[in-house]
Protein backbone atom coordinates (compact mmCIF):
# COMPACT_ATOMS: atom_id res chain seq x y z
CA UNK A 1 0.00 0.00 0.00
CA UNK A 2 0.66 3.57 0.16
CA UNK A 3 3.27 4.71 2.88
CA UNK A 4 5.79 7.40 3.42
CA UNK A 5 9.36 6.08 4.89
CA UNK A 6 11.24 9.42 6.58
CA UNK A 7 14.93 9.65 8.36
CA UNK A 8 14.88 8.84 11.64
CA UNK A 9 15.47 11.09 14.19
CA UNK A 10 16.71 12.33 16.36
CA UNK A 11 17.71 15.47 14.65
CA UNK A 12 20.17 17.80 16.53
CA UNK A 13 21.71 21.22 15.20
CA UNK A 14 23.15 24.06 15.94
CA UNK A 15 21.48 27.32 14.73
CA UNK A 16 22.38 28.25 11.16
CA UNK A 17 23.49 25.14 10.12
CA UNK A 18 21.64 23.30 6.72
CA UNK A 19 18.69 21.29 7.64
CA UNK A 20 18.32 18.25 5.29
CA UNK A 21 15.53 16.10 5.98
CA UNK A 22 14.78 12.85 4.13
CA UNK A 23 11.47 11.35 2.57
CA UNK A 24 10.55 8.73 0.52
CA UNK A 25 7.37 7.29 -0.67
CA UNK A 26 5.41 4.41 -2.28
CA UNK A 27 2.69 4.87 -4.21
CA UNK A 28 0.36 3.99 -7.21
CA UNK A 29 0.44 7.12 -8.88
CA UNK A 30 0.85 10.54 -7.84
CA UNK A 31 0.27 11.48 -4.82
CA UNK A 32 0.36 15.02 -3.06
CA UNK A 33 3.03 15.13 -0.88
CA UNK A 34 3.15 17.24 2.43
CA UNK A 35 5.00 18.21 5.00
CA UNK A 36 3.89 19.06 8.13
CA UNK A 37 5.22 20.63 11.69
CA UNK A 38 4.15 19.64 15.10
CA UNK A 39 5.42 21.78 18.02
CA UNK A 40 5.26 20.30 21.92
CA UNK A 41 1.37 19.49 22.72
CA UNK A 42 0.38 20.96 19.53
CA UNK A 43 -1.68 19.58 16.48
CA UNK A 44 -0.03 19.38 12.96
CA UNK A 45 0.69 22.47 10.87
CA UNK A 46 1.34 22.25 7.41
CA UNK A 47 4.56 23.43 6.15
CA UNK A 48 4.94 22.87 2.81
CA UNK A 49 3.06 20.87 0.23
CA UNK A 50 3.64 19.88 -3.47
CA UNK A 51 0.49 18.57 -5.83
CA UNK A 52 2.64 17.31 -9.02
CA UNK A 53 6.34 15.82 -10.42
CA UNK A 54 9.39 18.56 -9.89
CA UNK A 55 6.85 21.32 -7.94
CA UNK A 56 8.93 23.17 -5.05
CA UNK A 57 7.04 24.01 -1.72
CA UNK A 58 8.48 26.39 -0.03
CA UNK A 59 7.69 28.50 3.48
CA UNK A 60 9.33 30.18 6.37
CA UNK A 61 12.64 29.25 4.35
CA UNK A 62 11.97 25.92 3.79
CA UNK A 63 12.05 23.90 0.69
CA UNK A 64 11.05 20.35 -0.71
CA UNK A 65 11.10 19.22 -4.45
CA UNK A 66 8.52 16.92 -5.52
CA UNK A 67 11.40 14.06 -7.33
CA UNK A 68 9.09 11.50 -9.31
CA UNK A 69 12.23 9.84 -10.32
CA UNK A 70 13.70 8.77 -7.17
CA UNK A 71 10.26 9.14 -5.19
CA UNK A 72 11.50 11.52 -2.65
CA UNK A 73 10.71 14.81 -0.88
CA UNK A 74 13.23 15.81 1.09
CA UNK A 75 12.92 19.11 3.26
CA UNK A 76 15.89 21.24 3.37
CA UNK A 77 16.17 24.57 5.14
CA UNK A 78 19.48 26.75 4.60
CA UNK A 79 19.83 27.88 7.98
CA UNK A 80 18.13 26.83 11.18
CA UNK A 81 16.85 28.55 13.94
CA UNK A 82 15.90 27.69 17.46
CA UNK A 83 12.52 28.44 17.10
CA UNK A 84 12.34 25.39 14.33
CA UNK A 85 12.94 22.43 17.15
CA UNK A 86 9.54 20.66 16.57
CA UNK A 87 8.83 16.85 14.74
CA UNK A 88 8.79 16.91 11.27
CA UNK A 89 6.37 14.39 9.36
CA UNK A 90 6.20 13.75 5.69
CA UNK A 91 2.74 12.85 4.25
CA UNK A 92 1.04 11.65 1.02
CA UNK A 93 -2.65 12.23 0.02
CA UNK A 94 -4.34 11.36 -2.96
CA UNK A 95 -7.49 13.42 -4.28
CA UNK A 96 -8.50 14.62 -0.37
CA UNK A 97 -8.10 11.34 0.50
CA UNK A 98 -6.66 9.81 4.06
CA UNK A 99 -2.90 10.70 4.32
CA UNK A 100 -0.33 8.65 5.42
CA UNK A 101 2.38 10.16 7.67
CA UNK A 102 5.99 8.86 8.07
CA UNK A 103 7.30 8.51 11.65
CA UNK A 104 8.03 12.10 11.92
CA UNK A 105 11.85 13.06 13.13
CA UNK A 106 12.39 15.24 15.89
CA UNK A 107 14.24 18.35 15.32
CA UNK A 108 16.81 20.00 18.43
CA UNK A 109 18.30 23.22 17.12
CA UNK A 110 20.60 24.54 19.80
CA UNK A 111 21.80 28.62 20.18
CA UNK B 1 -8.35 29.97 5.90
CA UNK B 2 -9.99 27.04 6.85
CA UNK B 3 -10.07 26.30 10.67
CA UNK B 4 -10.97 22.78 12.79
CA UNK B 5 -11.46 23.73 15.85
CA UNK B 6 -11.16 20.60 18.69
CA UNK B 7 -12.06 20.32 21.59
CA UNK B 8 -11.26 19.66 24.69
CA UNK B 9 -7.07 19.81 23.88
CA UNK B 10 -6.69 17.83 26.99
CA UNK B 11 -9.27 15.63 29.63
CA UNK B 12 -8.17 13.60 32.12
CA UNK B 13 -10.53 10.71 33.01
CA UNK B 14 -11.39 8.06 35.47
CA UNK B 15 -10.67 4.09 33.64
CA UNK B 16 -14.27 3.11 33.06
CA UNK B 17 -15.31 6.17 31.82
CA UNK B 18 -16.12 7.55 28.54
CA UNK B 19 -14.79 10.90 26.74
CA UNK B 20 -16.54 12.89 24.27
CA UNK B 21 -13.94 14.54 21.30
CA UNK B 22 -15.19 17.28 19.14
CA UNK B 23 -14.53 18.80 16.22
CA UNK B 24 -16.39 21.39 14.50
CA UNK B 25 -15.68 22.86 11.07
CA UNK B 26 -15.71 26.44 11.21
CA UNK B 27 -15.85 27.88 8.18
CA UNK B 28 -16.47 25.75 5.50
CA UNK B 29 -18.04 22.11 5.39
CA UNK B 30 -16.25 19.23 6.48
CA UNK B 31 -18.35 16.17 4.44
CA UNK B 32 -15.29 14.15 5.77
CA UNK B 33 -13.50 14.09 8.56
CA UNK B 34 -10.11 12.01 9.52
CA UNK B 35 -9.37 10.61 13.10
CA UNK B 36 -6.10 10.11 13.83
CA UNK B 37 -4.19 8.65 16.88
CA UNK B 38 -0.64 9.35 18.29
CA UNK B 39 0.96 7.44 20.86
CA UNK B 40 4.47 9.15 22.29
CA UNK B 41 7.10 9.91 19.65
CA UNK B 42 5.46 8.12 17.17
CA UNK B 43 3.81 8.91 14.00
CA UNK B 44 -0.08 9.53 13.59
CA UNK B 45 -2.42 6.06 12.64
CA UNK B 46 -5.12 6.55 10.61
CA UNK B 47 -8.33 4.94 13.32
CA UNK B 48 -10.83 6.20 11.46
CA UNK B 49 -13.19 7.76 8.67
CA UNK B 50 -16.00 9.70 9.00
CA UNK B 51 -18.44 10.91 6.74
CA UNK B 52 -21.45 13.36 7.07
CA UNK B 53 -25.06 11.25 7.34
CA UNK B 54 -23.25 7.37 6.96
CA UNK B 55 -21.54 5.17 9.16
CA UNK B 56 -17.73 5.61 9.70
CA UNK B 57 -15.25 3.70 8.45
CA UNK B 58 -12.72 2.10 10.77
CA UNK B 59 -8.92 1.19 9.89
CA UNK B 60 -8.21 -2.64 10.82
CA UNK B 61 -7.87 -3.45 14.44
CA UNK B 62 -9.96 -0.82 15.71
CA UNK B 63 -12.99 -1.34 17.74
CA UNK B 64 -16.07 0.29 16.25
CA UNK B 65 -17.63 -0.21 20.11
CA UNK B 66 -14.65 1.32 21.59
CA UNK B 67 -13.98 4.17 19.31
CA UNK B 68 -17.01 5.67 18.98
CA UNK B 69 -17.94 8.53 15.43
CA UNK B 70 -20.60 10.06 14.95
CA UNK B 71 -20.82 12.98 12.33
CA UNK B 72 -24.37 14.70 12.66
CA UNK B 73 -23.62 17.33 10.58
CA UNK B 74 -21.41 19.05 7.57
CA UNK B 75 -19.92 21.13 10.51
CA UNK B 76 -19.60 18.45 13.61
CA UNK B 77 -17.72 14.93 14.40
CA UNK B 78 -17.43 13.93 17.64
CA UNK B 79 -15.23 10.47 18.61
CA UNK B 80 -16.23 9.19 21.73
CA UNK B 81 -13.74 6.83 24.04
CA UNK B 82 -16.04 4.56 25.99
CA UNK B 83 -15.46 2.45 28.68
CA UNK B 84 -11.68 3.95 28.27
CA UNK B 85 -8.69 2.18 29.59
CA UNK B 86 -4.58 3.53 30.05
CA UNK B 87 -4.21 2.02 27.24
CA UNK B 88 -6.53 4.41 25.74
CA UNK B 89 -4.27 6.98 27.19
CA UNK B 90 -2.90 9.38 23.73
CA UNK B 91 -2.97 12.20 21.39
CA UNK B 92 -6.42 12.29 19.25
CA UNK B 93 -6.30 14.36 16.00
CA UNK B 94 -8.83 15.23 13.88
CA UNK B 95 -8.60 16.38 10.37
CA UNK B 96 -10.70 17.58 7.52
CA UNK B 97 -10.17 17.77 3.56
CA UNK B 98 -11.27 20.93 1.72
CA UNK B 99 -11.12 23.71 -0.43
CA UNK B 100 -8.15 24.70 1.07
CA UNK B 101 -6.03 21.06 1.69
CA UNK B 102 -6.22 19.65 4.72
CA UNK B 103 -7.35 21.23 8.19
CA UNK B 104 -6.26 19.66 11.48
CA UNK B 105 -7.31 20.31 14.52
CA UNK B 106 -5.15 21.36 17.55
CA UNK B 107 -5.63 17.68 19.11
CA UNK B 108 -6.26 16.20 22.28
CA UNK B 109 -4.56 14.84 24.90
CA UNK B 110 -6.78 12.13 26.64
CA UNK B 111 -4.71 10.73 30.14
CA UNK B 112 -6.67 7.77 31.43
CA UNK B 113 -6.06 6.69 34.87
Amino acid sequence: GDSVTQMEGPVTLSEEAFLTINCTYTATGYPSLFWYVQYPGEGLQLLLKATKADDKGSNKGFEATYRKETTSFHLEKGSVQVSDSAVYFCALSFNNNDMRFGAGTRLTVKP
Amino acid sequence: GAVVSQHPSRVICKSGTSVKIECRSLDFQATTMFWYRQFPKQSLMLMATSNEGSKATYEQGVEKDKFLINHASLTLSTLTVTSAHPEDSSFYICSAPGEYGYTFGSGTRLTVV
